[in-house]
């Protein structure tokens, strides 16, 4: 099956600074991917939704500049935390969409644990 | 809104016990539904969809009806392996998702098999 990886697995970093968190298709192209947070024991929650070569759309609620996503390439996105503060501690998970003979399916990765201090 | 409410957990079982993971959503129409498994270390992975009502999704022994008269997906499997044992996900993609499958997600279960 599709295979999606995230790197790093985990990232302890200190307050101010930003982190940079990469989401990788390693077997496919894709040009939607997807990142998710999830707090403990709760849903994961839809960030943005990344196109490859254009800007990421945002859900609301969630600051396009605080959270820089970048999809330059069909099997890359990037998710940036910028100016990391402590509530932005959490678990950040990212998929990317496959879509074959009119079935859509999202393979997820592993996701990155965001520990800010 | 759209949402989806599932039962907490942990749920601990023996081997070959009967599972029952209940899970109910609140959407607009006729969403699609989705159970999800993510198995320790591991991403999330597709476990079994159901896209209309009175559909069943069913795969590794594990099946799930949608049911629109009591708007629920109840995720059930007649005889649990300890290889059973991680967090299943509830989810739903509303009708109108903007030409993709946006998903929105259960808090998760965690389940536990054991010897």
């Amino acid at each position: 099956g599709a295979v999606v990886s995230q790197h790093p697995s985990r990232v302890i970093c200190k307050s101010g600074t930003s982190v940079k968190i990469e989401c990788r298709s390693l077997d496919f192209q894709a040009t939607t991917m997807f990142w998710y947070r999830q707090f403990p024991k709760q849903s994961l929650m839809l960030m943005a939704t990344s196109n490859e070569g254009s800007k990421a759309t945002y859900e609301q609620g969630v600051e396009k500049d605080k959270f820089l996503i970048n999809h330059a390439s069909l099997t890359l996105s990037t998710l940036t935390v910028t100016s990391a503060h402590p509530e932005d501690s959490s678990f950040y998970i990212c998929s990317a969409r496959v879509l074959a003979d009119l079935q859509e399916t999202q393979y997820f990765g592993p996701g990155t644990r965001l520990l800010v201090l | 809104g759209n949402s989806v409410t599932q039962m907490e957990g942990p749920v601990t079982l023996s081997e070959e016990a009967f599972l029952t993971i209940n899970c109910t959503y609140t959407a607009t129409g006729y969403p699609s539904l989705f159970w999800y498994v993510q198995y320790p270390g591991e991403g999330l992975q597709l476990l079994l969809k159901a896209t209309k009502a009175d559909d069943k999704g069913s795969n590794k022994g594990f099946e799930a009806t949608y049911r629109k008269e009591t708007t629920s997906f109840h995720l059930e499997k007649g005889s649990v392996q300890v290889s059973d044992s991680a967090v299943y996900f509830c989810a739903l993609s509303p009708m109108f998702s903007g030409g993709y499958n946006k998903l929105i997600f259960g808090a998760g279960t965690r389940l536990a098999v054991h010897p």
